[in-house]
């Protein structure tokens, strides 16, 4: 299997508890991403890695939201007091070099989180 | 700030039909466009992409055109396939930060 593996594909919480949502890129690939899709909206940006470093954090909607890389790989998204305005489906994606012109993404098929 | 536009949906047209979903942005300077598409139960995969305006970009009988002028990155297809039913998502790459910024989607379905 050589594509983004997200896990979990879906997540269901209660208002107020922390949820960790993991992301395997491609082997290799320098750049990763996560945007989240809630209904009816595109995909919003939300943060984006190069190696273990993140450029480009901006698109976080608040402070209860972090990311972290570790090893160049492995990615966890984290939620902290989950809002029912967080539930989303959270897309994570890789690409082999940092400028998405250059090289495409590769997306997994997202974490689905549910919040009540 | 940098967006993108497209239209609603859902489109839904018959098999052999010609195709259009129309997609405009806003962006300063001279941006790279993009289609993806998001096959049922699947992640989203690069559809074709243009980086220069005129610049046409093509795959599996899709076409997009880069319109400067108009600000306008349309994706065309002459003759759709059941199996062309799927979201596509524009998308536009303005150079500032390295991220890509989607329009909301385009459900297509086509029917036999």
């Amino acid at each position: 299997g050589a594509g983004v593996s997200q896990s979990p594909s879906n997540k269901v919480t209660e208002k107020g508890k922390d949820v960790e949502l993991r992301c395997d890129p491609i082997s290799g690939h320098t750049a990763l991403y996560w945007y989240r899709q809630s209904l009816g909206q595109g995909l919003e940006f939300l943060i984006y890695f190069q190696g273990n470093s993140a450029p480009d954090k901006s698109g976080l909607p608040s402070d209860r939201f972090s990311a972290e890389r570790t090893g160049g790989s492995v990615s966890t998204l984290t939620i902290q007091r989950t809002q029912q305005e967080d539930s989303a489906v959270y897309l994570c994606a890789s690409s082999l070099l940092p400028e998405p012109g250059a090289s495409p993404l590769h997306f997994g098929n997202g974490t689905r989180l549910t919040v009540t | 700030g940098n967006s993108v536009t497209q239209m609603e949906g859902p489109v839904t047209l018959s098999e052999e039909a010609f195709l259009t979903i129309n997609c405009t942005y806003t962006a300063t300077g001279y941006p790279s466009l993009f289609w993806y598409v998001q096959y049922p139960g699947e992640g989203l995969q690069l559809l074709l992409k243009a980086t220069k305006a005129d610049d046409k970009g093509s795959n599996k009988g899709f076409e997009a055109t880069y319109r400067k002028e108009t600000t306008s990155f349309h994706l065309e297809k002459g003759s759709v396939q059941v199996s062309d039913s799927a979201v596509y998502f524009c998308a536009l790459y303005g150079g500032a930060t390295n991220k890509l910024i989607f329009g909301t989607g385009t459900l297509l379905a086509v029917q036999p």
